[in-house]
């Protein structure tokens, strides 16, 4: 089946510091992604949609200047955290589409645990 | 715009009855349904989808759904429960008019007993 991977799965950072966190889809080539974050006992918000070698969508209330993502390859998606501060503290998902046939799906990431101290 | 409401944020269940988890939708348009299950610290698994085939969809670990379109409901069974099954699960929604975006409820956590 088709992978996705996330890189760190883990990190902790200081408050004003930038983070990077890498999506991989290993095995198919990933014409959408998709980043979603997770507070605590709570559901999985969307906060963008890239294509690739487009700029991504933000939903609304996503800042774009402090989330910035990058969809450079077919298989790579970068969400970089800027400025973080300890309300950015969250499980960050991302899932990775082929897009191909009306059978949609996502393939999800295991996820990236951020802490901002 | 799609929305998806699970009814029911824990449910708890003996190991061996049962399992029923709750799920309506709202859609314009034909929807792609989907149920994930997330245990702690984990990103989410496919445990099935509704894409406009059969409305009784198997999914792995024993796992089924029903889309019953008259009442816009997905609801998640399982006929007997085992302790690997607590975790949580989501029921999601994507259609062709919010391209193909997936919209997740706010989720059920699954308790089961010994």
């Amino acid at each position: 089946g088709a992978v996705v991977s996330q890189h760190p799965s883990r990190v902790i950072c200081k408050s004003g510091t930038s983070v990077k966190i890498e999506c991989r889809s290993l095995d198919f080539q990933a014409t959408t992604m998709f980043w979603y974050r997770q507070f605590p006992k709570q559901s999985l918000m969307l906060m963008a949609t890239s294509n690739e070698g487009s700029k991504a969508t933000y939903e609304q209330g996503v800042e774009k200047d402090k989330f910035l993502i990058n969809h450079a390859s077919l298989t790579l998606s970068t969400l970089t955290v800027t400025s973080a501060h300890p309300e950015d503290s969250s499980f960050y998902i991302c899932s990775a589409s082929s897009g191909q046939g009306t059978s949609y799906e996502q393939y999800f990431g295991p996820g990236t645990r951020l802490t901002v101290t | 715009a799609q929305s998806v409401t699970q009814l029911g944020s824990h449910v708890s269940v003996s190991e061996g009855a049962l399992v029923l988890l709750r799920c309506n939708y709202s859609s314009s348009v034909p929807p792609y349904l989907f149920w994930y299950v997330q245990y702690p610290n984990q990103g989410l698994q496919l445990l099935l989808k509704y894409t406009s085939a059969a409305t009784l969809v198997k999914g792995i670990n024993g796992f089924e759904a029903e889309f019953k379109k008259s009442e816009t409901s997905f609801h998640l069974t399982k006929p007997s429960a085992h302790m690997s099954d607590a975790a949580e699960y989501f029921c999601a929604v994507s259609d062709q008019t919010g391209g193909f975006k997936t919209i997740f409820g706010a989720g059920t956590r699954l308790f089961v007993k010994a």
